[in-house]
């Protein structure tokens, strides 16, 4: 069974960073990009980027350049996602997304609820 | 990249077929046979329904079908079920190297 199981909920203070793990199972981790999205309370799904754990590659949207660090440890079968400079807007759930093909995401991670809040 | 535009919200009774649409551009859905399809459930993580604009993953009910024409794309829903109430989102690969989402739809199933 594929699994993605991200890490638990946190609670930062505006202008702090954050880090969300992703520990994926049941597939080869090499084989699939992972992809983070999220959605803030009341709003829709929002791509952030993606990463390839055989490459290293990634890619943001442009809003989150600068901001976001993606990476993966493939000695664990974890990928992360570091969000810097937070702000009240960026509290919401996030997702790590196994990626099958471009945007064909599955399955999901639990989600990880990020409050931003002073 | 501007979020792919949904209307917010559709409903229908239950035995009827809904159709939610998803207008991109040339740069994204027009430009891709890379349209996807998710559903959510409240405090559940999102599931897709359709990929590359028409197919069905394995274990998604033939209730559901995905098209394209141009710009737009369109999940049709048939024979509605209380259990397809949810939000729906589209979703294309673009011309960037990213992916864009629509704003989102609130199936209300009446």
């Amino acid at each position: 069974q594929v699994l993605l199981v991200q890490s638990g909920p946190v609670v930062r203070k505006p202008g702090a960073s954050v880090k969300v793990s992703c520990k994926a199972s049941g597939y080869t981790f090499l084989t699939s990009h992972i992809s983070w999205v999220r959605r803030a309370p009341g709003q829709g799904l929002e791509w952030m980027g993606w990463i390839s754990p055989n490459t290293g590659r990634v890619d943001f949207a442009q809003k989150f350049q600068g901001r976001v660090t993606l990476t993966t440890d493939t000695s664990t079968r974890t990928a992360y996602l570091e969000l810097r400079g937070l702000r009240s807007d960026d509290t919401a759930m996030y997702y790590c997304a196994r990626g099958l093909k471009l945007n064909w995401f599955a399955p999901w991670g639990q989600g990880t609820l990020v409050t931003v809040s002073s | 990249q501007s979020a792919l535009t949904q209307p917010a919200s559709v409903s229908g009774s239950p035995g009827q077929s809904i159709t939610i649409s998803c207008t991109g551009t040339n740069s994204d859905i027009g430009h891709f046979n890379s349209v996807c399809w998710y559903q959510q459930h409240p405090d559940s993580a999102p599931k897709v329904m359709i990929y590359d604009v028409t197919i069905r993953p394995s274990g998604v009910s033939n209730r559901f079908s995905g098209s394209k024409s141009g710009n737009t794309a369109s999940l049709t829903i048939s024979g509605l079920q209380a259990e397809d109430e949810a939000d729906y989102y589209c979703s294309s690969y673009t011309s960037d190297n990213t992916v864009v989402f629509g704003g989102g739809t609130k199936l209300t199933v009446l």
